[in-house]
């Protein structure tokens, strides 16, 4: 089962910060926050990842809280082209441990 | 960057034949490649893991012997779907990892949508 907890869907409008919550109240220490999102009917897309520190690159920036309980992405500027379903998942940073998706939220950006 | 090609994008086939389809990591060797399966508007789930060279690891409920999956080499693994029924008719898509430290490896293919008629 998904170890992680998000809202089923929440709008944005374009242009704005997108924040997309996540619950991972039962991490492990040596588990990593992964996010993906996947746009309709194409594959997953890796965005940013975690273990405890903010961290953020050209697509997004991912706040972790300091007990490592939940995280935010934060897409900054919101795009119509970012409307798609993103995953928030907790694993081990090995090669060959398996992702395991949870529902994940349906952001839509609107315009 | 890492990139995994997945052929076909889409396919149909009759009732009772075989479905293969393809997963390739183009630029990079994959030491291990996942098999997902996505129902419309549902989230993916993983049905196998494959390693180059051994036998793949199938998760509870899935079928073996329908879901053939072979992981020849490190740059191929297949999925063929055995005895096709409408009820298969999903999208299936493949990841694989082994490359870019950054993420961990972890790229997706683009997807296969079969369609069993």
């Amino acid at each position: 089962d998904a170890k992680t907890t998000q809202p089923p869907s929440m709008d944005c409008a374009e242009g704005r910060a997108a924040n997309l919550p996540c619950n991972h109240s039962t991490i492990s220490g040596n588990e990593y926050v992964y996010w993906y999102r996947q746009i309709h009917s194409q594959g997953p897309q890796y965005i940013i990842h975690g273990l405890k520190n903010n961290e953020t690159n050209e697509m997004a920036s991912l706040i972790i809280t300091e007990d490592r309980k939940s995280s935010t992405l934060i897409l900054p500027h919101a795009t119509l082209r970012d409307t798609a379903v993103y995953y928030c998942i907790v694993r081990v940073a090995t090669l060959d441990d398996k992702i395991i998706f949870g529902k994940g939220t349906r952001l839509h950006i609107l315009p | 960057g890492a990139v995994v090609s997945q052929h076909p994008s889409r396919v149909i086939c009759k009732s009772g034949t075989s479905v293969k389809i393809e997963c390739r990591s183009l630029d990079f060797q994959a030491t291990t490649m996942f098999w997902y399966r996505q129902f419309p508007k549902q989230s993916l789930m993983l049905m196998a893991t494959s390693n180059e060279g051994s036998k793949a690891t199938y998760e509870q409920g899935v079928e073996k012997d329908k879901f053939l999956i072979n992981h020849a080499s490190l740059t191929l693994s297949t999925l063929t779907v055995t005895s096709a029924h409408p009820e298969d008719s999903s999208f299936y898509i493949c990841s694989a990892t082994g490359a870019s430290p950054t993420n961990y490896g972890y790229t997706f293919g683009s997807g296969t949508r079969l369609t069993v008629v």
